[in-house]
């Protein structure tokens, strides 16, 4: 099945700065790749997603790369403030497939 | 719009005892999931279902765990008798009935479980 590794598992930033997180996966098919936000006690929400036909996607502060080739996307996070600290989790889709699988999540701490 | 309904939001139960949680997608969604998340892990997918079919179980431990989706929107997981393993957050999700293969994932606040 599919294996997501997601790295770091904890990230601390002085807010204003800017916030990498980066996910490979092993399918080579795999073809939807969202990120999710968790805040603490919460449900996780969808912040942005791209698919495997689109190299970049932005959405005001925040932007997903992919490379198809490396297998790898990252979530960056521009210009990052105090509400932006939560756990984030990236997440792939195989080709043909329903089911997401998961990384282990990043815990961003945004410090004022 | 409403979003996914979970309920209860948190259960605490002694070991061997029986549990229920119960999810309402948002409406005319059809695609229901139910996940586990351990904590500081992602959730992992236990059971999908397609209208009132579980068309992947294959990653629910059937020999404690139920799910059920009668009328095809309610759905409601059962652990009988729970372990203290399945102390966790049991979340549901739901999407659009699946057309292009890229559905987002709607997911419920979960239900914290602790088992004692």
């Amino acid at each position: 099945g599919e294996n997501v590794e997601q790295h770091p598992s904890t990230l601390s930033v002085q807010e204003g700065d800017s916030a990498v997180i980066k996910c490979t996966y092993s399918d080579s098919a795999s073809n939807y790749f969202p990120w999710y936000k968790q805040e603490l006690g919460k449900r996780p929400q969808l912040i942005i997603d791209i698919r495997s036909n689109v190299g970049e996607k932005k959405d005001q502060r925040i932007a997903v790369t992919l490379n198809k080739t490396a297998k790898h996307f990252s979530l960056h996070i521009t210009e990052t403030q105090p509400e932006d600290s939560a756990v984030y989790f990236c997440a792939v889709i195989g080709a043909g497939s329903y089911q997401l699988t998961f990384g282990k999540g990043t815990k961003l701490s945004v410090i004022p | 719009e409403a979003g996914v309904v979970q309920s209860p939001r948190y259960k605490i139960i002694e070991k061997k005892q029986p549990v229920a949680f119960w999810c309402n997608p948002i409406s005319g969604h059809n695609t229901l999931y139910w996940y586990l998340q351990n904590l500081g892990q992602g959730p992992e997918l236990l059971i999908r279902y397609e209208n009132e079919e579980a068309v992947d179980d294959s990653q629910l431990p059937k020999d404690r765990f139920s799910a059920e989706r009668l009328k095809g929107v309610d759905s409601t997981l059962k652990i009988q008798p729970a372990e203290l393993g399945d102390s966790a957050v049991y979340l549901c999700a739901s999407s659009p009935t699946w057309t292009s293969g890229y559905n987002e994932q709607f997911f419920g606040p979960g239900t914290r479980l602790t088992v004692l």
